[in-house]
């Protein structure tokens, strides 16, 4: 079945440490987005990529990293920089044109210990 | 700067009745999104809406877009306790070429009871 595989689904972070998560889409789509979602609130703008090594960053880029070596492929990496980063994070991805749906994985809860 | 806001946030509906969830942006959008999440899930998509006038139905949910008050509204008819989930409108910036790229409100918490 088609979809955006994020992996893992849990994942504690020690303080200092970096990490990566993962997201892989079989869509075939052309763009990627990394959103931010803390408890309450709504989503907000990391990082995304509409072509293959290209990225840009959104709203909240600080403390983060990106990647968009393969078509299918988006990996966020959480660095020590990120000085809040327990949250809820979701991939995304999109055809390009304006009246596609924008599809969201099951996303990654990211916890500091 | 595209700003969203949803209000209410938070709604306590009695299974059965009627009610509707107002999300305002605050500049030219061409793009209007609304999303389901269930707690600890993910988002689910309910409808895009791309032009002034726009509405959208799917069960009990119709969404509706009026550009020029920059509005949209998702109304819920005769509510069930299935429709209990939090509840995202989101915008896209007129023009723009990354469409993935939204503003989010705070989202709408839906909880209906008999």
């Amino acid at each position: 079945d088609g979809g955006i595989t994020q992996s893992p689904k849990y994942l504690f972070r020690k303080e200092g440490q970096n990490v990566t998560l993962s997201c892989e889409q079989n869509l075939n789509h052309d763009a990627m987005y990394w959103y931010r979602q803390d408890p309450g609130q709504g989503l907000r703008l990391i990082y995304y990529s509409q072509i293959v090594n290209d990225f840009q960053k959104g709203d909240i880029a600080e403390g983060y990293s990106v990647s968009r070596e393969k078509k299918e492929s988006f990996p966020l990496t959480v660095t020590s920089a990120q000085k809040n980063p327990t949250a809820f994070y979701l991939c995304a991805s999109t055809l390009t044109g304006a009246g596609n749906t924008i599809y969201f994985g099951e996303g990654s809860w990211l916890t500091v210990v | 700067e595209l700003k969203v806001e949803q209000n209410p946030l938070f709604l306590s509906m009695q299974e059965g009745k009627n009610y509707t969830i107002y999300c305002n942006y605050s500049t030219t959008s061409d793009r209007l999104y609304w999303y389901r999440q269930d707690p600890g899930k993910s988002l689910e998509s309910l409808f895009v809406l791309l032009s002034n006038g726009a509405v959208k139905q799917e069960g009990r949910l119709m969404a509706s877009l009026d550009t020029k008050a920059r509005l949209s509204t998702l109304h819920i008819t005769a509510a069930v306790h299935d429709l209990s989930a939090t509840y995202f409108c989101a915008a896209a910036n007129a023009g723009g070429t990354s469409y993935g790229k939204l503003t989010f409100g705070q989202g709408t918490i839906l909880t209906v009871h008999p």
